[in-house]
C-alpha cells in the first residue's frame, strides 16, 4: 500500500519562509508522480496551488514554488502572510487515474 | 466560469444506499476526467474515485472497490457516485473536482462538498 507522509505541523515567522516536504513510502518522489499542492482553511474546498510539480495555478502567489528536494516533493513559501495560516496536502498521481494524499501540513505563522 | 456543486448528501443509516451529484458549469464538461475527494470530520482529503472524460477507465481507492460506483452523464453535465453498504467511516465532505487539460493528472477545480453522515 503506497503512503504518502508530510509533516504534521511546521511554523514560520510572518515574512519568513517555510518548506514543506512530501515523501513516497515506495521510494523517491519524482516529476513522473506529478506531485500537486492544495491549500485548506477550515470549512473550506481545497484550493489548487502548485501540480506538476512547479506550475503555479491560475492566481496563486508567486511565493508559492513547487520543487524536487532529494527524493521528495516540496512546497516552500517565501515571505509568508499571515493568510497563509492553513492546511496544506500534497497529491501524487499513481497512474491511470489515482492519486494519493499526504496526510497534511498545518502550517501556523507567528 | 468554472462552478461544480454538488448534493445529495445528508444522514443516512448503516448499510444503506446513497447517490450524490455534482453539476459542472463553465466549461465542457464531457472533455474532462473527474474525480471524487472525501474529507472525514478533523481528517485529511482522501481520494475516492476517479473517471475519464468518455465515461471509461473507473478507479477506486480500496475502501470503495466493490460499494462505490462512479458513472456520469455528459448530456447533463453531471458527475455521480453511488454509494452501498455504507458504514460510519465513511461519514465526511464529499468533494468533486475536475482533473486539469494539459496535466490531467491534479485536481484543478473543487466543488464546495457535501456532507455524508452514516448513523443510525
Amino acid at each position: 500500500q503506497t503512503v504518502v507522509t508530510q509533516e504534521p505541523s511546521l511554523s514560520v515567522s510572518p515574512g519568513g519562509t517555510v518548506t514543506l516536504t512530501c515523501a513516497l513510502s515506495s521510494g523517491s518522489v519524482s516529476t513522473s508522480d506529478y506531485p500537486s499542492w492544495y491549500q485548506q482553511t477550515p470549512g473550506q474546498a481545497p484550493r489548487t496551488l502548485i501540480y506538476n510539480t512547479n506550475l503555479r495555478s491560475s492566481g496563486v502567489p508567486h511565493r508559492f514554488s513547487g520543487s524536487i528536494l532529494g527524493n521528495k516533493a516540496a512546497l516552500t513559501i517565501t515571505g509568508a502572510q499571515a493568510d497563509d495560516e492553513s492546511a496544506y496536502y500534497c497529491a501524487l498521481y499513481m497512474g491511470s487515474g489515482i492519486s494519493v494524499f499526504g496526510g497534511g501540513t498545518k502550517v501556523t505563522v507567528l | 466560469q468554472v462552478q461544480l456543486v454538488e448534493s445529495g448528501g445528508g444522514v443516512v443509516q448503516p448499510g444503506r444506499s446513497l447517490r450524490i451529484s455534482c453539476v459542472a458549469s463553465g466549461f465542457s464538461f464531457s472533455d474532462y476526467d473527474m474525480h471524487w475527494v472525501r474529507q472525514a470530520p478533523g481528517k485529511g482529503l482522501e481520494w475516492v474515485a476517479s473517471l475519464w472524460h468518455d465515461g471509461g477507465n473507473e478507479q477506486y481507492v480500496d475502501f470503495a472497490k466493490g460499494r462505490f460506483t462512479i458513472s456520469r452523464d455528459n448530456s447533463k453535465n453531471t458527475l455521480y457516485l453511488h454509494m452501498n453498504s455504507l458504514r460510519a467511516e465513511d461519514t465526511a465532505v464529499y468533494y468533486c473536482a475536475r482533473a486539469g487539460m494539459v496535466t490531467i493528472q491534479y485536481f484543478q477545480y473543487w466543488g464546495q462538498g457535501t456532507l455524508v453522515t452514516v448513523s443510525s
